[in-house]
């Protein structure tokens, strides 16, 4: 069956500073890859999508991924961090069986000013 | 356009107690999924439909059940609430196919007490 790790559960950076966030799956082939947001309360937003091609995909809110097919991964950055970036993000692969999305645990984003 | 919206926001129920949550899809979009998303965790994938049909199921069991109508709009019901039944539950949808995008509602969040 497939999975999903993002290693870290917490992240806290500084206004300003660049971001990583973590994820890398457990597949026998390539799946889709999806990064969403989700702020307190709210449901979740899509920030990033990797189907095919270009293995650097621009996102949203000035967010980018790479795909690494050797690393099975699949991580999140952000050169800038914003406050307005505090939330929780959580990376998710769709295997192909219509859209049936399979999510990590999430990584929390704190942003100190 | 209007987007995914889910009825009602909150609700508590008593254990042994049935729920039904209400969404609307997203005009145009002929597929509804619905996901379980319990505290600290990633979203659980608990069915899809497509067409008022089942298009797929998850590690849940039959006392979830749902329906689909010819609007689109869906039904998720729970029977025999438990206490591990407590979690945001999220509606979304998408068109059919694998790899479409599945735009989130912002979720229903019922406690079972």
């Amino acid at each position: 069956a497939q999975s999903v790790t993002q290693p870290d559960i917490h992240i806290t950076v500084s206004e300003g500073a660049s971001l990583e966030l973590r994820c890398n799956y457990s597949y026998g082939a390539t799946p889709y890859l999806f990064w969403y947001v989700q702020s307190p309360g709210q449901g979740l937003q899509l920030l990033l999508k990797y189907f095919s091609g270009d293995t650097l995909v621009q996102g949203i809110k000035g967010f980018e991924a790479e795909f690494k097919r050797s690393q099975s991964s699949f991580n999140l950055r952000k050169p800038s961090v914003h406050w307005s970036d505090a939330a929780e993000y959580f990376c998710a692969i769709d295997t192909g069986t219509a859209s049936k999305l399979t999510f990590g645990t999430g990584t929390r984003l704190q942003v100190t000013l | 356009e209007t987007g995914v919206t889910q009825s009602p926001t909150h609700l508590i129920k008593t254990r042994g107690q049935q729920v039904t949550l209400r969404c609307s899809s997203q005009s145009g979009h002929n597929t509804v999924s619905w996901y379980q998303q319990a505290l600290g965790q990633g979203p659980q994938f608990i069915f899809q439909y497509y067409r008022e049909e089942e298009n797929g199921r998850g590690n849940f069991p039959p006392r979830f059940s749902g329906l689909q109508f010819p609007n689109y709009s869906s039904e998720l019901n729970v029977n025999a609430l438990e206490l591990d039944d407590s979690a945001l539950y999220l509606c979304a949808s998408s068109l059919s196919g694998q790899g479409y995008e599945q735009y989130f509602g912002p979720g229903t969040r019922l406690t079972v007490t």
